[in-house]
């Protein structure tokens, strides 16, 4: 079956720190994936979108690799700041059908200052 | 320029009635999306609408759920005979077009703040 498996363990990082995320997937003929953050009690804003055949997306301090041998995306936040601890979630859209995306459960990272 | 907006913020049914969740689009987006989401949980998919069509409801429980999106007005999820399995959040999101690979407008979703339903 279709799995997209994020870490349910919270990431702890120290300010200023590389933030990285994983988001692994198995069953799938991707189209596009997608990352979101979620703050409590809101609904997820989108911040990148990577296409099957991208490598690396980059937009300010957030960078999202996509490699598709491996089944896996990594999301970077640089030089991390406190109000970027937050949800984030992974999302993939299959080839074929509706493209709409499905959500993995995502990941609480935590920035320290 | 008004995000997606979704009323109640906040609902508490008690077993047995019926629950009804708004959603209006972000202007100029005819494309909604339902998702429930369960503490602990990622965003479950529910249905995908347009103007006046259910696209895609795949992920909508077979009973007591439905969903419409009439021409005028915004987007109606009705949960009958609520049971407590049903407490969830609940998001709309919408976009200006359908979604594709991942060439055009259409896949960034735009989510609403949600409804918190508390079935007592």
């Amino acid at each position: 079956s279709q799995k997209i498996e994020q870490n349910s363990e919270a990431l702890n990082i120290q300010e200023g720190k590389t933030a990285t995320l994983t988001c692994n997937y198995t069953n799938y003929s991707p189209a596009y994936l997608q990352w979101y953050r979620q703050d409590p009690g809101r609904g997820p804003v989108f911040l990148l979108l990577i296409r099957e055949n991208e490598k690396e997306k980059r937009k300010e301090r957030l960078k999202v690799t996509f490699d598709t041998t491996l089944k896996q995306s990594l999301f970077h936040i640089t030089a991390s700041q406190p109000a970027d601890s937050a949800t984030y979630l992974c999302a993939l859209a299959a080839s074929g059908g509706s493209y709409i995306p499905t959500f993995g459960r995502g990941t609480s990272l935590i920035v320290h200052p | 320029n008004a995000g997606v907006m979704q009323n109640p913020r906040h609902l508490v049914r008690r077993r047995g009635q019926e629950a009804r969740l708004r959603c209006s689009p972000m202007k100029g987006h005819s494309h909604v999306y339902w998702y429930r989401q369960l503490p602990e949980e990622g965003l479950k998919f529910m249905v995908y609408l347009q103007k006046e069509n259910i696209i895609d409801e795949s992920g909508m429980p077979k009973e007591r759920f439905s969903a419409e999106f009439p021409k005028e007005g915004p987007s109606i999820l009705r949960i009958q005979q609520v049971v407590r399995g049903d407490s969830a959040a609940y998001f709309c999101a919408s976009s200006p077009i359908q979604p594709s690979q991942g060439t055009g407008r259409g896949e960034t979703q735009y989510f609403g703040p949600g409804t918190r339903l508390l079935v007592l």
